[in-house]
Protein backbone atom coordinates (compact mmCIF):
# COMPACT_ATOMS: atom_id res chain seq x y z
CA UNK A 1 0.00 0.00 0.00
CA UNK A 2 1.37 3.28 -0.91
CA UNK A 3 2.32 5.70 2.20
CA UNK A 4 2.18 9.30 2.09
CA UNK A 5 3.41 10.80 -0.93
CA UNK A 6 5.08 14.21 -0.99
CA UNK A 7 6.95 16.04 -3.63
CA UNK A 8 9.36 17.25 -4.52
CA UNK A 9 11.84 15.46 -2.13
CA UNK A 10 14.12 18.45 -2.62
CA UNK A 11 14.26 21.43 -3.65
CA UNK A 12 16.96 24.10 -4.22
CA UNK A 13 15.76 27.73 -4.63
CA UNK A 14 17.05 31.12 -4.46
CA UNK A 15 15.59 33.47 -1.65
CA UNK A 16 12.71 35.65 -2.79
CA UNK A 17 11.14 32.23 -5.16
CA UNK A 18 8.17 30.65 -4.65
CA UNK A 19 8.19 27.48 -3.19
CA UNK A 20 5.25 24.76 -3.23
CA UNK A 21 5.48 21.15 -1.66
CA UNK A 22 2.89 19.29 -2.60
CA UNK A 23 1.29 15.81 -0.28
CA UNK A 24 -0.99 12.84 -0.70
CA UNK A 25 -2.23 11.48 1.93
CA UNK A 26 -3.16 7.99 2.80
CA UNK A 27 -6.31 7.26 1.10
CA UNK A 28 -9.02 6.91 3.87
CA UNK A 29 -7.25 9.29 6.51
CA UNK A 30 -9.25 12.70 7.17
CA UNK A 31 -6.54 14.08 8.94
CA UNK A 32 -3.24 15.82 7.38
CA UNK A 33 -0.25 17.89 8.88
CA UNK A 34 2.05 19.89 7.95
CA UNK A 35 5.26 19.51 10.08
CA UNK A 36 8.85 21.17 9.74
CA UNK A 37 12.17 20.37 11.45
CA UNK A 38 15.30 21.65 11.97
CA UNK A 39 18.18 21.35 13.88
CA UNK A 40 18.15 24.17 15.80
CA UNK A 41 13.76 23.52 16.44
CA UNK A 42 13.27 20.06 16.45
CA UNK A 43 10.21 18.95 14.69
CA UNK A 44 7.30 21.47 14.76
CA UNK A 45 3.52 21.33 13.68
CA UNK A 46 2.53 24.07 11.49
CA UNK A 47 -1.16 23.31 10.45
CA UNK A 48 -3.67 20.49 11.06
CA UNK A 49 -6.57 20.00 8.20
CA UNK A 50 -9.55 17.39 9.33
CA UNK A 51 -11.98 16.39 6.27
CA UNK A 52 -9.92 18.91 4.61
CA UNK A 53 -10.37 22.12 6.25
CA UNK A 54 -8.02 23.79 8.48
CA UNK A 55 -8.45 23.39 12.68
CA UNK A 56 -5.39 24.55 13.37
CA UNK A 57 -3.11 27.20 12.23
CA UNK A 58 -0.86 28.43 14.96
CA UNK A 59 2.22 27.29 14.05
CA UNK A 60 2.72 28.43 10.62
CA UNK A 61 5.55 31.33 11.36
CA UNK A 62 4.17 33.91 9.28
CA UNK A 63 2.02 35.28 6.58
CA UNK A 64 4.50 33.68 3.74
CA UNK A 65 3.70 30.63 4.62
CA UNK A 66 0.05 28.91 3.28
CA UNK A 67 -1.40 25.63 2.98
CA UNK A 68 -4.15 24.42 1.30
CA UNK A 69 -6.52 21.18 0.92
CA UNK A 70 -8.93 21.45 -1.97
CA UNK A 71 -9.62 17.88 -1.69
CA UNK A 72 -9.20 14.50 0.20
CA UNK A 73 -6.00 13.42 -1.69
CA UNK A 74 -3.54 16.73 -1.98
CA UNK A 75 -2.37 19.45 0.10
CA UNK A 76 0.06 21.88 -1.08
CA UNK A 77 2.41 24.09 1.37
CA UNK A 78 3.21 27.36 -0.32
CA UNK A 79 5.82 29.57 0.93
CA UNK A 80 6.08 33.07 -1.19
CA UNK A 81 8.73 34.70 -0.79
CA UNK A 82 10.90 32.39 0.66
CA UNK A 83 13.92 33.55 3.09
CA UNK A 84 17.00 31.40 3.51
CA UNK A 85 15.68 30.49 7.22
CA UNK A 86 13.08 28.28 5.84
CA UNK A 87 15.12 25.86 5.01
CA UNK A 88 14.09 22.66 6.62
CA UNK A 89 12.92 19.53 5.98
CA UNK A 90 9.21 19.40 5.80
CA UNK A 91 6.77 16.45 6.39
CA UNK A 92 3.72 15.73 5.92
CA UNK A 93 1.77 13.26 7.98
CA UNK A 94 -1.86 11.47 8.15
CA UNK A 95 -3.98 10.07 10.64
CA UNK A 96 -7.13 7.98 10.37
CA UNK A 97 -9.12 8.67 13.53
CA UNK A 98 -8.30 11.51 16.03
CA UNK A 99 -5.11 11.06 18.46
CA UNK A 100 -4.30 7.71 16.30
CA UNK A 101 -1.56 6.46 14.55
CA UNK A 102 0.52 9.91 12.02
CA UNK A 103 1.97 8.08 9.07
CA UNK A 104 4.45 10.58 8.06
CA UNK A 105 5.95 10.82 4.31
CA UNK A 106 9.48 10.80 3.36
CA UNK A 107 9.65 14.56 3.39
CA UNK A 108 10.57 17.19 1.51
CA UNK A 109 14.44 18.69 1.88
CA UNK A 110 13.99 22.41 1.19
CA UNK A 111 17.15 24.72 0.51
CA UNK A 112 16.95 28.46 0.14
CA UNK A 113 19.96 30.09 -0.85
CA UNK B 1 11.07 25.62 29.63
CA UNK B 2 10.47 23.58 26.69
CA UNK B 3 7.20 21.34 26.76
CA UNK B 4 8.62 18.14 25.93
CA UNK B 5 12.28 17.61 27.26
CA UNK B 6 14.57 14.83 26.50
CA UNK B 7 18.08 14.37 27.03
CA UNK B 8 19.76 14.83 23.78
CA UNK B 9 22.45 12.21 24.27
CA UNK B 10 24.60 9.92 22.09
CA UNK B 11 23.56 7.13 23.68
CA UNK B 12 26.93 4.78 22.80
CA UNK B 13 26.10 1.51 24.34
CA UNK B 14 27.23 -2.44 23.27
CA UNK B 15 24.93 -4.76 21.83
CA UNK B 16 22.86 -6.48 24.35
CA UNK B 17 22.86 -3.54 26.32
CA UNK B 18 19.70 -2.17 28.33
CA UNK B 19 19.34 1.38 28.08
CA UNK B 20 16.91 3.96 29.56
CA UNK B 21 15.45 6.93 28.13
CA UNK B 22 13.62 9.61 29.88
CA UNK B 23 11.48 12.34 28.73
CA UNK B 24 9.54 15.22 30.53
CA UNK B 25 6.72 17.05 30.05
CA UNK B 26 5.37 20.60 31.16
CA UNK B 27 1.52 20.56 30.08
CA UNK B 28 -0.28 18.44 32.41
CA UNK B 29 -3.70 18.45 30.59
CA UNK B 30 -1.84 15.90 28.25
CA UNK B 31 -4.32 12.80 27.41
CA UNK B 32 -1.54 10.63 24.68
CA UNK B 33 1.95 10.14 24.71
CA UNK B 34 4.15 8.31 22.57
CA UNK B 35 7.27 7.42 21.32
CA UNK B 36 8.27 7.74 17.70
CA UNK B 37 11.81 6.65 15.81
CA UNK B 38 13.18 8.31 13.36
CA UNK B 39 16.13 6.93 11.50
CA UNK B 40 18.98 9.13 9.83
CA UNK B 41 17.43 11.55 7.04
CA UNK B 42 14.28 9.69 7.08
CA UNK B 43 10.72 10.29 8.20
CA UNK B 44 9.92 9.78 11.69
CA UNK B 45 8.02 6.25 12.64
CA UNK B 46 5.87 4.87 15.87
CA UNK B 47 7.51 2.88 17.92
CA UNK B 48 4.77 2.85 20.70
CA UNK B 49 2.21 4.57 22.15
CA UNK B 50 2.81 4.98 26.35
CA UNK B 51 -0.59 3.70 28.48
CA UNK B 52 -0.99 4.92 32.26
CA UNK B 53 -0.63 1.41 32.96
CA UNK B 54 2.77 0.95 31.87
CA UNK B 55 3.03 -1.09 28.24
CA UNK B 56 5.47 -3.50 26.67
CA UNK B 57 5.80 -4.93 23.25
CA UNK B 58 8.93 -6.97 22.83
CA UNK B 59 12.14 -5.97 23.76
CA UNK B 60 10.73 -2.18 24.54
CA UNK B 61 8.87 -0.98 27.66
CA UNK B 62 7.42 2.29 28.26
CA UNK B 63 6.31 3.89 31.39
CA UNK B 64 3.93 7.17 32.11
CA UNK B 65 3.91 8.39 35.27
CA UNK B 66 1.46 11.51 35.38
CA UNK B 67 2.12 12.52 38.77
CA UNK B 68 6.10 13.70 37.78
CA UNK B 69 4.67 14.09 34.13
CA UNK B 70 7.76 11.37 33.34
CA UNK B 71 7.54 8.88 30.55
CA UNK B 72 10.49 6.74 30.05
CA UNK B 73 11.33 4.11 27.24
CA UNK B 74 13.59 1.23 28.09
CA UNK B 75 15.15 -0.87 25.50
CA UNK B 76 16.29 -4.14 26.35
CA UNK B 77 18.86 -6.76 24.59
CA UNK B 78 19.90 -3.83 21.91
CA UNK B 79 20.30 -4.51 18.60
CA UNK B 80 22.57 -2.62 15.98
CA UNK B 81 19.45 -2.29 14.22
CA UNK B 82 18.08 0.02 17.08
CA UNK B 83 20.58 2.70 16.20
CA UNK B 84 18.31 5.61 15.81
CA UNK B 85 17.11 8.81 17.61
CA UNK B 86 13.97 8.31 19.81
CA UNK B 87 11.27 11.40 20.09
CA UNK B 88 9.19 11.39 23.16
CA UNK B 89 5.92 12.63 22.06
CA UNK B 90 3.11 14.54 23.77
CA UNK B 91 -0.48 15.91 22.68
CA UNK B 92 -1.61 19.03 23.48
CA UNK B 93 -4.67 21.32 23.36
CA UNK B 94 -6.66 18.37 21.62
CA UNK B 95 -5.69 14.88 20.51
CA UNK B 96 -4.32 15.57 17.04
CA UNK B 97 -1.58 18.54 18.22
CA UNK B 98 1.70 16.92 18.86
CA UNK B 99 4.52 17.92 20.40
CA UNK B 100 7.49 16.72 19.62
CA UNK B 101 11.03 16.33 22.01
CA UNK B 102 14.28 17.02 20.29
CA UNK B 103 14.79 13.44 20.21
CA UNK B 104 17.65 11.37 21.89
CA UNK B 105 20.15 9.51 19.94
CA UNK B 106 20.84 6.25 20.41
CA UNK B 107 24.04 4.29 18.89
CA UNK B 108 24.63 0.87 19.28
CA UNK B 109 28.12 -0.65 18.61
CA UNK B 110 28.95 -4.22 17.93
Amino acid sequence: DAGVIQSPRHEVTEMGQEVTLRCKPISGHDYLFWYRQTMMRGLELLIYFNNNVPIDDSGMPEDRFSAKMPNASFSTLKIQPSEPRDSAVYFCASSFLQGHEQFFGPGTRLTVL
Amino acid sequence: RKEVEQDPGPFNVPEGATVAFNCTYSNSASQSFFWYRQDCRKEPKLLMSVYSSGNEDGRFTAQLNRASQYISLLIRDSKLSDSATYLCVVNQGGYNKLIFGAGTRLAVHP
